[in-house]
């Protein structure tokens, strides 16, 4: 079947200005997760869904970075008045139920000039 | 917070050589993900372990959980070309947490 996709799969866009990431999990996956990867690093959690709701955003580095899921499918990563720090590829997982094993997109590289 | 540590940063083998990495947190586990990153590529699952003490095998791969729940282990024997990668551990703090917190990786290559 279809794994998580991803898009867009490149974002270049200029500081200040407004992204929006999306990412469609495997069908029937009610847990959905944002990480951020920069070059030689682990990801790092942003923000986990459980069915529609934001079940921990502990992650999420300040109040520029909002993450939806309005019908416990598809998801939606904002990003404001985007910096340059922001660059990175933005992951996204889902699996089948809490704790089970996670299933990667392809990413979204997004670079801020 | 937590943190979840990996050595080494890079190992360089010959093939047909063994590779071990090695992760610790710095909090006790409810269990522990490793994954492998092809360059270019994104992570895949390769195993969980959840019990102390627990050993699972995936043909040339052995995973370990520590006794105390705070590190593990992966062993390949005999490497091949194709084992290149980087390898993460990522660490579940609590039995219903959805938070994982990886590691920084251990970056193999393989000399043919």
């Amino acid at each position: 079947g279809a794994g998580v996709s991803q898009t867009p799969s490149n974002k270049v866009t200029e500081k200040g200005k407004y992204v929006e990431l999306r990412c469609d999990p495997i069908s029937g996956h009610t847990a959905l997760y944002w990480y951020r990867q920069s070059l030689g690093q682990g990801p790092e959690f942003l923000i986990y869904f459980q069915g529609t709701g934001a079940a921990d955003d502990s992650g999420l580095p300040n109040d520029r970075f909002f993450a939806v899921r309005p019908e416990g499918s598809v998801s939606t990563l904002k990003i404001q008045r985007t910096e340059r720090g922001d660059s990175a590829v933005y992951l996204c997982a889902s699996s089948r139920a809490n704790q089970e094993t996670q299933y990667f997109g392809p990413g979204t590289r997004l670079l801020v000039l | 917070g937590q943190q979840v540590m990996q050595i080494p940063q890079y190992q360089h083998v010959q093939e047909g050589e063994d590779f071990t990495t090695y992760c610790n947190s710095s909090t006790t586990l409810s269990n522990i993900q490793w994954y492998k990153q092809r360059p270019g590529g994104h992570p895949v699952f390769l195993i969980q372990l959840v019990k102390s003490g627990e050993v699972k095998k995936q043909k040339r791969l052995t995973f370990q959980f520590g006794e105390a729940k705070k590190n593990s282990s992966l062993h390949i024997t005999a490497t091949q070309t194709t084992d290149v990668g980087t390898y993460f551990c990522a660490g579940r703090k609590d039995t219903n947490a959805g938070k994982s917190t990886f590691g920084d990786g251990t970056t193999l290559t393989v000399k043919p």
